[in-house]
């Protein structure tokens, strides 16, 4: 079945520094991957997401590339600051099948400090 | 646009009580998805509605447990008779369109059970 996989956390940073967390997926098909933040006391936002074998997404800085060759899509960025202390979500749907349900990884607890 | 929104935000009620969690979805978008999030169990899928019909429920815990879309811009999640272990956080999201697309979610209820 479909499935993700998520490093665990949490991840503890100091600004400036480089990130990356990483995510695995198992899947039929030709998922859409995405990756969600939730900033403490809110809901999920969409950060990026790539619908395709090599597509990039980017977003505030992150980025992630859809790898078939290896089923992932680590997120990635080159220099993190405090607010971006969050929990990050890996989620796939699953190919061609419109109105299905995300599978989400269990998420990553990213802590930056200053 | 305006987004998903929940009500309430927080909710705090004795065991026994039933709860109802109320969910608008975002204009045209025709699925919906109801989750729940705590510490232990991370995010789970509880159910989801296309075009206003369940179609999966099999995350819904127990019979305690009901949600009804009664049409496109409304949808409720009833849990009756409530129990502490219910307490979580409750989200709602809806999308439209293709598999491609994002769910976007609500701000969540915040349900505490005494």
């Amino acid at each position: 079945g479909n499935s993700v996989t998520q490093m665990e956390g949490p991840v503890t940073l100091s600004e400036e520094a480089f990130l990356t967390i990483n995510c695995t997926y198992t899947a039929t098909g030709y998922p859409s991957l995405f990756w969600y933040v939730q900033y403490p006391g809110e809901g999920l936002q969409l950060l990026l997401k790539a619908t395709k074998a090599d597509d990039k997404g980017s977003n505030k800085g992150f980025e992630a590339t859809y790898r078939k060759e290896t089923t992932s899509f680590h997120l990635e960025k080159g220099s993190v600051q405090v607010s971006d202390s969050a929990v990050y979500f890996c989620a796939l749907s699953r190919a061609n099948q419109a109105g299905t349900a995300l599978i989400f990884g269990k998420g990553t607890t990213l802590s930056v400090s200053s | 646009d305006a987004g998903v929104i929940q009500s309430p935000r927080h909710e705090v009620t004795e065991m026994g009580q039933e709860v109802t969690l109320r969910c608008k979805p975002i204009s045209g978008h025709n699925s919906l998805f109801w989750y729940r999030q705590t510490m232990m169990r991370g995010l789970e899928l509880l159910i989801y509605f296309n075009n206003n019909v369940p179609i999966d429920d099999s995350g819904m815990p127990e019979d305690r447990f009901s949600a009804k879309m009664p049409n496109a811009s409304f949808s409720t999640l009833k849990i009756q008779p409530s129990e502490p272990r219910d307490s979580a956080v409750y989200f709602c999201a809806s999308t439209g369109g293709a598999a491609n697309q994002p769910q976007h979610f609500g701000d969540g209820t915040r349900l505490s059970i005494l």
